[in-house]
């Protein structure tokens, strides 16, 4: 069964630092998605970063990065130059397919001043 | 920028009673589903709907639970007789397959749901 592991319950960061948010995954699948949602205190959920398991390049998207390590089934968020608004819990995620999600249990990042 | 939307955004209910939580997902997505999170847990998937149909769904899925797209735009997931256990937060997220972005969902802001 396809399974997401995050083994940071919760994580502290220096403002303007970076920070990598751990993840790895389980899957038996040949092609799947890997995907990192925010959710800050307002209980929303906010699409960051998609990387298909096929890509060979390392996704980016603006300040976030996925550091894909297909080998090692891991695909850790990396945040540069942290700011005081990207405090919030970050999950992890991924999908087999089409029809189902399967996140972690997420890690609660809180950046410093 | 097009997003999924969702009513209401909080409602309280008495344990027994019938609960429709509805969406409106993007416009040109094709899959559509229903999330739930318990406070301070994980985001548990509940089901999955598309051409019409349910794709497929969990064991939390129950017979209390059933989702119907009425119309072309409204997504609605109902909750025949509430248990306080159902007190949760329901994200609605639609998705639709692309390269850039491969099969990635977008939520809702979510139905946050009380059972007293």
């Amino acid at each position: 069964a396809q399974k997401i592991t995050q083994t940071q319950p919760g994580m502290f960061v220096q403002e303007k630092e970076a920070v990598t948010l751990d993840c790895t995954y389980d899957t038996s699948d040949q092609s799947y998605g890997l995907f990192w949602y925010k959710q800050p205190s307002s209980g929303e959920m906010i699409f960051l970063i998609y990387q298909g398991s096929y890509d060979e390049q390392n996704a980016t998207e603006g300040r976030y990065s996925l550091n894909f390590q297909k080998a090692r089934k891991s695909a850790n968020l990396v945040i540069s130059a942290s700011q005081l608004g990207d405090s919030a819990m970050y999950f992890c995620a991924t999908c087999p397919g089409t029809y189902k999600y399967i996140f972690g249990t997420g890690t609660r990042l809180k950046v410093l001043a | 920028e097009p997003e999924v939307t969702q009513t209401p955004s909080h409602q309280v209910t008495q344990m027994g009673q019938e609960v429709i939580l509805r969406c409106v997902p993007i416009s040109n997505h094709l899959y559509f589903y229903w999330y739930r999170q318990i406070l301070g847990q994980k985001v548990e998937f509940l089901v999955s709907f598309y051409n019409n149909e349910i794709s497929e769904k969990s064991e939390i899925f129950d017979d209390q639970f059933s989702v119907e797209r009425p119309d072309g735009s409204n997504f609605t997931l109902k909750i025949r007789s509430t248990k306080l256990e159902d007190s949760a937060m329901y994200f609605c997220a639609s998705t639709r397959w692309n390269r850039a972005t491969g099969n990635t969902i977008y939520f809702g802001e979510g139905s946050w749901l009380t059972v007293v």
